[in-house]
This record gives structure tokens, C-alpha cells and sequence, in this order.
């Protein structure tokens, strides 16, 4: 079955810090890959996709991302972390697999930036 | 990319009654998709709206208790009946605004019961 781990419930960077937040995931054929932020009270807003090509992928706000297929991972990454990074992060996977249209969540990190 | 909007933004309800869920966006799609996302967790999908058809619904969901219309491309409604306290969460909307864009999700809709 489709699924994605994220195995950090909560991480507390200190601002300026670089951060990483790890993403594993499950899927039987080639993954669409999505990071988002939540911030509280929010929707979701989308930081950045992998569908092919490039496996390090750029997105908004300076969050990057590198597709490992050999490790199943989606890692998301930024070099100096800004307090309003804090949110809530997820992780999610579709594809032709899901039916392309739905989408498989993690179950979050929470992002705590401390001064 | 697809501009979402979705009411109410939050409302309190009582137990045993029905709440409306609007999603609006500013380009006709195809497909737009409902999730909850129950305190504390991530997101579950719902149901797959579809206009013209039946709603889609994943397990552990049926049509009894989330019906949903979809009666043009811009727009549906998602409608939680008989409201139980554990029906509280946010529920949000989400389209596909492309390939190349993704998922769009609206701001959703924080539902507590009481």
C-alpha cells in the first residue's frame, strides 16, 4: 500500500540554522512527490513538487528538496531557517498508482524556530 | 495556479445537525477533492467530486453521512449530517490546477461539535 513516514513529530531549530526535515515514503511505481506548510489556522500551501527530471528540486520561500529513489526518500531542506518557517509540514505522494488525482499525507512535522 | 475559496471558515455546531461546506475556485476544473484533517493528525481523503457524476468516496466514508454536489467546474459543496463531536476536524478542498502546479488546497474549515 501507499504510504509516507515522516519520523519527526516535532523539531526545534534555532533561527538562522540550517534545517532538514526527512520524508520516507511507500509506492509501487514512479511517485508524484509534494512538500506543504500549514501554518496554524491555515490551508495548505504547497512548497514544492517532484514529478521527474531533476531530482533536487527548488520551491518557494528557499526550501529545497532531493528525491532519492535508491532510499525512498523526499528530504526537504533549508539552509537558514526564518521564524516564520514555524508550521506544520507534510509530506505527500500520488500517481498513477493512487489514481494520480489522490494524494497520500505524512503525518506532519511540526517546525519550531527558536531565537 | 487555482484560487480556492471556502466558507465558513469555522463554525461551532450542535450534535445531530448538518453543516454546508462551500468550495469556490476561480477556474473550472475537473476534479475537486475533499479531505478532513482531525485535530492533531494529517489528511484523509474524503471523497473525489467529480462534476456531472457521483461523488467518489474512499473507505471509511459514505455518501449518508458526506454528501457532496458538484454542480458546475468551479464549484462544490461538502455537507457533514448528523454531526457527532467526533466529526470535529478541518475539512478542506483541494483541486488539481495542472501538472505543472499541483494540489491546491483551500484555507478549510474548522468544524467543532459540541
Amino acid at each position: 500500500a501507499q504510504s509516507v513516514t515522516q519520523p519527526d513529530i516535532h523539531i526545534t531549530v534555532s533561527e538562522g540554522a540550517s534545517l532538514e526535515l526527512r520524508c520516507n515514503y511507500s509506492y509501487g511505481a514512479t511517485p508524484y512527490l509534494f512538500w506543504y506548510v500549514q501554518s496554524p489556522g491555515q490551508g495548505l500551501q504547497l512548497l514544492l513538487k517532484y514529478f521527474s527530471g531533476d531530482t533536487l528540486v527548488q520551491g518557494i520561500k528557499g526550501f529545497e528538496a532531493e528525491f532519492k529513489r535508491s532510499q525512498s526518500s523526499f528530504n526537504l531542506r533549508k539552509p537558514s531557517v526564518h521564524w516564520s518557517d514555524a508550521a506544520e509540514y507534510f509530506c505527500a505522494v500520488g500517481g498513477e498508482y493512487t489514481g494520480f488525482q489522490k494524494l497520500v499525507f505524512g503525518t506532519g512535522t511540526r517546525l519550531l524556530v527558536s531565537p | 495556479s487555482a484560487v480556492i475559496s471556502q466558507k465558513p471558515s469555522r463554525d461551532i455546531c450542535q450534535r445531530g445537525t448538518s453543516l454546508t461546506i462551500q468550495c469556490q475556485v476561480d477556474s473550472q476544473v475537473t476534479m475537486m477533492f475533499w479531505y478532513r484533517q482531525q485535530p492533531g493528525q494529517s489528511l484523509t481523503l474524503i471523497a473525489t467530486a467529480n462534476q456531472g457524476s457521483e461523488a467518489t468516496y474512499e473507505s471509511g466514508f459514505v455518501i449518508d453521512k458526506f454528501p457532496i454536489s458538484r454542480p458546475n467546474l468551479t464549484f462544490s459543496t461538502l455537507t457533514v449530517s448528523n454531526m457527532s463531536p467526533e466529526d470535529s476536524s478541518i475539512y478542506l478542498c483541494s483541486v488539481e490546477a495542472g501538472t505543472a502546479y499541483g494540489y491546491t488546497f483551500g484555507s478549510g474549515t474548522r468544524l467543532t461539535v459540541v
